[in-house]
C-alpha cells in the first residue's frame, strides 16, 4: 500500500510567481486536505475536497485554489506568490469526511518565495 | 469555533526521565483530539488519537494521554524518554460529528532529549 505523496519535494519562487503543488493520495481514500505550515508554527488548514468537491476552507484568500482529479489526487495552486508564502504545505488523505477517520500526511513540499 | 493551547514551545529533558506535553482546547461542541508527531523534514505521523470511551489512550512506543473533559486538556506523558524522541509535538482537534475532519493544530512542543 503506497502512502500519501508529493511533489516536488523542495520549490524555489519569486514573488508575484504563480505554483502548483501535487499530492497523491493513499489508496483507497477520497478526501485530501492540504495544510500550510510556516517556520516555527503548527500546520493551518487550506481546504478539503471530498470526491472532487471543495468541502470547507480555511481562512487563505482566494489566489489559493485547488482540484481533486477522478482518481482523488490533488493539487494546490497558489497565484501571486507574496514572501508570507514560503512554508512547509502538507496534503493529508482519508476514508472519508467524519472526524473519526484518521488523516495521513505526506512528507511535504517545502515552498520559498525570494 | 475551536482552538489549540500549547503552552510549551520547547521541552527540554534528559535521557530515561519522564514528560509531559500540555495540551489545552476550547470548544462548545464535543470534539476528537489527537497528539501528532513530526521528525526533523518529515510530515506528521499520528502518535494517539481520543474519539469516545476511555479517557486513557496509549501509543505503541510507550507515549500515553488522557483526555480530561473538566479542564479541557489532552496532555502527552511518557515515563521515559530516549533520544530517538526528539521531535516536534503537536496537538490538535476537530469537531466531533461534524461533515469535516479537519485538524486544527497548537503550535507545536519541541520535545529536546538530552543524553
Amino acid at each position: 500500500e503506497t502512502g500519501v505523496t508529493q511533489s516536488p519535494t523542495h520549490l524555489i519562487k519569486t514573488r508575484g510567481q504563480q505554483v502548483t503543488l501535487r499530492c497523491s493520495s493513499q489508496s483507497g481514500h477520497n478526501t485530501v486536505s492540504w495544510y500550510q505550515q510556516a517556520l516555527g508554527q503548527g500546520p493551518q488548514f487550506i481546504f478539503q475536497y471530498y470526491r472532487e468537491e471543495e468541502n470547507g476552507r480555511g481562512n487563505f484568500p482566494p489566489r489559493f485554489s485547488g482540484l481533486q482529479f477522478p482518481n482523488y489526487s490533488s493539487e494546490l495552486n497558489v497565484n501571486a506568490l507574496e514572501l508570507d508564502d514560503s512554508a512547509l504545505y502538507l496534503c493529508a488523505s482519508s476514508w472519508g469526511l467524519a472526524g473519526e477517520y484518521e488523516q495521513y500526511f505526506g512528507p511535504g513540499t517545502r515552498l520559498t518565495v525570494t | 469555533a475551536q482552538s489549540v493551547t500549547q503552552l510549551d514551545s520547547q521541552v527540554p529533558v534528559f535521557e530515561e526521565a519522564p514528560v509531559e506535553l500540555r495540551c489545552n482546547y476550547s470548544s462548545s461542541v464535543s470534539v476528537y483530539l489527537f497528539w501528532y508527531v513530526q521528525y526533523p523534514n518529515q510530515g506528521l505521523q499520528l502518535l494517539l488519537k481520543y474519539l469516545s470511551g476511555s479517557t486513557l489512550v496509549e501509543s505503541i512506543n510507550g507515549f500515553e494521554a488522557e483526555f480530561n473533559k473538566s479542564q479541557t486538556s489532552f496532555h502527552l506523558r511518557k515515563p521515559s524518554v530516549h533520544i530517538s524522541d526528539t521531535a516536534e509535538y503537536f496537538c490538535a482537534v476537530v469537531r466531533g460529528g461534524g461533515a469535516t475532519n479537519k485538524l486544527i493544530f497548537g503550535t507545536g512542543t519541541l520535545l529536546a532529549v538530552q543524553p
